[in-house]
């Protein structure tokens, strides 16, 4: 079956640096992505990587290895405002994205 | 970027009345929208495919009867939810894809948090 596991919760402090990790296992690959959803929100796109290597956007950067069936999204600098959930999807071999569960990181002062 | 537009954003329904929700893309034509809904603390669940000119494609366990859904045009999905019931109180979200099938990027609509008493 298809899976996408991210860590439930995690808590940062502002200022500081939080990198969330995202595993995949899916039927072909054509894509992840990352998005962030405030609470009673809905989701906007951060970032795509369909090559190995680093993207950086910012204060966010998303990474990604294929062989590994990984990815992290990092963001720097924290800002109270960062506090979301973000949701890790891999587009599949029918160009389906398939969803996690989302990560909801807590940014303390 | 491209915006898409959704409402109503929160309605309140007696149980068994029915309720639309729009969903438009704004400044671009949407041939696919997808419909997700998504309970507390959960993630994006995909309900349906909604295709212009076309049945939409319902996911398996989503009773394609009691969620029905219009693709008329290229920048309107409407979804009705018939006949609710308190169980299908949740947050719904419309997104749609901006140019190529194979484009995974969406873009979503604001979401409509439905509550049936």
């Amino acid at each position: 079956g298809q899976n996408i596991d991210q860590p439930t919760e995690m808590t940062a402090t502002e200022g500081a640096i939080v990198q969330i990790n995202c595993t995949y296992q899916t039927s072909g690959f054509n894509g992840l992505f990352w998005y962030q959803q405030h609470a009673g929100e809905a989701p906007t796109f951060l970032s795509y990587n369909v090559l190995d290597g680093l993207e950086e956007k910012g204060r966010f950067s998303s990474f990604l290895s294929r062989s590994k069936g990984y990815s992290y999204l990092l963001l720097k600098e924290l800002q109270m405002k960062d506090s979301a959930s973000y949701l890790c999807a891999v587009m599949d071999s029918n160009y389906q994205l398939i969803w996690g569960a989302g990560t909801k990181l807590i940014i303390k002062p | 970027g491209a915006v898409v537009s959704q409402h109503p954003s929160w309605v309140i329904c007696k149980s068994g009345t029915s309720v639309k929700i729009e969903c438009r893309s704004l400044d671009f034509q949407a041939t696919t929208m997808f419909w997700y809904r998504q309970f507390p603390k959960q993630s994006l669940m995909l309900m349906a495919t909604s295709n212009e000119g076309s049945k939409a494609t319902y996911e398996q366990g989503v009773e394609k009867d009691k969620f029905l859904i219009n693709h008329a045009s290229l920048t309107l999905s409407t979804l009705t939810v018939t006949s609710a019931h308190p169980e299908d109180s949740s947050f719904y979200i419309c997104s749609a894809r901006e140019g190529l099938a194979d484009s995974g990027k969406l873009f979503f609509g604001s979401g409509t948090q439905l509550s049936v008493l």
